[in-house]
């Protein structure tokens, strides 16, 4: 199975600061790759597909970036809303999928 | 408007069996893969099972093959899974999530819906 690791686990920032948030594949995902936002006692939000496409009605200051093992979230001018629980999420292969083990924005 | 509600949590004793059911509504629920994911308490998301629009592909866990096993009724649209043989560590949060294949080739979750708990205890 592929394995996922994000890091940091968890991370501080101001508002109006870029924080990124790194996620290694053991294994190449190509571009499989997709983030979702946590916040506490909800489901996850889909923020971005395909390691680098917005879904649609995420805010500009999300973009991710990224391919084969190695992958970014950025989030760039942090608003106080922003502060969740983020997960990286491979969907390549044989439909047997992993979820990294997020992390955790505070602001 | 997409709406997933699960249930068919509570309590069930180790060894016991639990069915958990998703109702789907607001989209042609037979056009697409469906998943369970959990979360346990504190701890992050865990992807369990996907199952093909007519049932003939599904893929589970390693933590749960054997145990756990996705169904559907596209009559009903409707998602299950069916949980055996329960641990204590099958305590969670149980999501059940449409699937949407991006451009066609990069599957993602675009729906989800609020969970169940499901308690093993003794």
């Amino acid at each position: 199975d592929i394995q996922m690791t994000q890091s940091p686990s968890s991370l501080s920032a101001s508002i109006g600061d870029t924080v990124t948030i790194r996620c290694r594949a053991s294994q190449s995902v190509s571009t499989h790759l997709n983030w979702y936002q946590q916040k506490p006692g909800k489901a996850p939000k889909p923020l971005i597909y395909a390691a680098s496409t917005l879904q649609s009605g995420v805010p500009s200051r999300f973009s991710g970036s990224g391919s084969g093992t190695d992958f970014t979230l950025t989030i760039t001018s942090l608003q106080p809303e922003d502060s969740a629980i983020y997960y990286c999420h491979q969907t390549y292969g044989a439909l047997t999928w992993t979820f990294g083990q997020g992390t955790r924005v505070e602001i | 408007e997409v709406q997933l509600v699960e249930s068919g949590g509570g309590l069930a004793r180790p060894g016991g069996s639990l069915r958990l059911s998703c109702a789907a509504s607001g989209f042609n629920f037979n056009a697409y893969w469906m998943s369970w994911v959990r979360q346990a308490p504190g701890k992050g998301l865990e992807w369990l099972a996907n199952i093909k629009q007519d049932e003939v592909e599904k893929y589970h866990a390693d933590s749960v093959k054997g145990r756990f096993s996705i169904s559907r009724d596209n009559a009903k649209s409707s998602l299950y899974l069916q949980m055996n043989r329960l641990r204590v560590e099958d305590t969670a949060v149980y999501f059940c999530a449409k699937i949407i294949y991006n451009s066609g080739r990069f599957p993602s979750y675009d729906y989800w819906g609020r969970g169940t708990l499901v308690t093993v205890s003794s």
